[in-house]
């Protein structure tokens, strides 16, 4: 089993561009979460899923879209990257207990 | 605006001794966890304690939650250099759909060999 994976690991984006992160899960759980750390700080929740096909606002979610098309996956976009976006980015995913992270996303607005 | 809040910001101890880190909440849970973080990692799950639980154990680890005056506390015993690392607490507060997930500022612990 391979847990949780995030694709790309790094990534350095111009102010104005977009993309997508990728967040895939093996283990069969429903609900799937992306946060963003930054320095010193704990993780804020951008969006959840409870669901394929359900999506919903945490915490900080301006600036992102969301879509859970398939079960074992949850995609992260950025339609108009800014600076503020520079961050790394988590995605977990649990059966309602214990989550489960990826090795994380760093990314970078110039 | 985060639930959790940990005591002490960073904690430097020699290796053997034993860590305490604090966390403070803010509204009912259903249940508090604590996660670990290594350098550049994504967080992995310690322990898991629920709201109508007083103490749990796991190796090492022993975790206490006080309802009363919403907090917890995770002691780690007789450290190890390998146990250095952030530890953050989350709680899951009742009456939010999804098991989402409040995460604390984290401890940074310092295991010096």
């Amino acid at each position: 089993n391979a847990g949780v994976t995030q694709t790309p690991k790094f990534r350095v984006l111009k102010t104005g561009q977009s993309m997508t992160l990728l967040c895939a899960q093996d283990m069969n759980h429903e609900y799937m979460y992306w946060y963003r750390q930054d320095p010193g700080m704990g993780l804020r929740l951008i969006h959840y899923s409870v669901g394929e096909g359900t999506t919903a606002k945490g915490e900080v979610p301006d600036g992102y879209n969301v879509s859970r098309l398939k079960k074992q996956n949850f995609l992260l976009g950025l339609e108009s990257a800014a600076p503020s976006q520079t961050s790394v980015y988590f995605c977990a995913s649990s059966m309602g207990g214990a989550q489960y992270f990826g090795p994380g996303t760093r990314l970078t607005v110039l | 605006s985060q639930q959790g809040e940990e005591d002490p910001q960073a904690l430097s101890i020699q290796e053997g001794e034993n860590a305490t880190m604090n966390c403070s909440y803010k509204t009912s849970i259903n249940n508090l966890q604590w996660y670990r973080q290594n350098s550049g990692r994504g967080l992995v799950h310690l322990i898991l304690i629920r709201s109508n639980e007083r103490e749990k154990h796991s190796g090492r680890l022993r975790v206490t939650l006080d309802t009363s005056k919403k907090s917890s506390s995770l002691l780690i015993t007789a450290s190890r250099a390998a146990d250095t690392a952030s530890y953050f607490c989350a709680t899951d507060a009742k009456g939010t759909s999804g098991s989402r997930l409040t995460f604390g500022e984290g401890t940074q612990l310092t295991v010096n060999p």
